[in-house]
């Protein structure tokens, strides 16, 4: 079974640009994952899939500021031009034979 | 427009049950698995359960197995959670969730409905 690591919190100013990091366990560093974004006192919203070769897919409405990337074991969301409204908590997640793994979420604080 | 929308939750003593339904539409609903995903106050995001396009094949956590079956009626576009066997750990919003497809990872989410397990 897979192991999502992320950082649990992160901060950067308003109109800067920030990366968040999910790193995979050893043995899945090649497993797709995705990135999910939670406001606070809402439901999630999925942001992305993203794939070890650093291609992603992002859902429908997402704004082009967010933007993903990988490297290895570790799979990147990177959000510029930060503005008030992504302050909230993200979170990785993948499958692997028919379950699901979530990390342990980032809560990003907007400056 | 892909839309999932929970309901029955609520407070129930421990040991009580509870059934979560999850109503979904803007897709086409016996294509796709379907999972439910729960937060505990406070908490991160834990997956509970899902559950294959026929309902033939289902997986839980470790944590809600023999306690959470989770069913569908695709005649209905809906999923199902029964919730059995209440802790007070199991306090949590539930959300519904679908599966993609190709790369079955979420890709949407419902509102959630909360459940309290307490006397």
């Amino acid at each position: 079974q897979p192991v999502l690591t992320q950082s649990s919190s992160a901060s950067a100013s308003l109109g800067s640009s920030v990366r968040l990091t999910c790193t995979l366990s050893s043995g899945h560093r090649s497993y797709i994952i995705a990135w999910h974004q939670q406001q606070p006192g809402k439901a999630p919203r999925s942001l992305m899939k993203l794939e070890y070769s650093g291609k992603y897919n992002k859902g429908s409405g997402v704004p082009d500021r967010f933007s993903g990337s990988s490297s290895g074991a570790d799979r990147y969301l990177t959000i510029s031009n930060l503005h008030s409204e992504d302050e909230a908590d993200y979170y990785c997640e993948t499958w692997d034979r028919n379950t699901h793994v979530f990390g342990g979420g980032t809560k990003l604080t907007v400056l | 427009e892909v839309q999932l929308v929970e309901s029955g939750g609520g407070l129930v003593q421990p040991g009580g049950s509870l059934r979560l339904s999850c109503a979904a539409s803007g897709f086409t609903f016996s294509s796709y698995w379907m999972s439910w995903v729960r937060q505990a106050p406070g908490k991160g995001l834990e997956w509970v359960a899902n559950i294959n396009e026929d309902g033939s094949e289902k997986q839980y956590v470790d944590s809600v197995k023999g306690r959470f079956p989770i069913s569908r009626d695709n005649a209905k576009n809906s999923v199902y959670l029964q919730l059995n066997s209440l802790r007070a750990e199991d306090t949590a919003v539930y959300y519904c969730a679908r599966d993609g497809n190709g790369i079955p990872v979420i890709d949407y989410w419902g509102q959630g409905t909360l459940v309290t397990v307490s006397s």
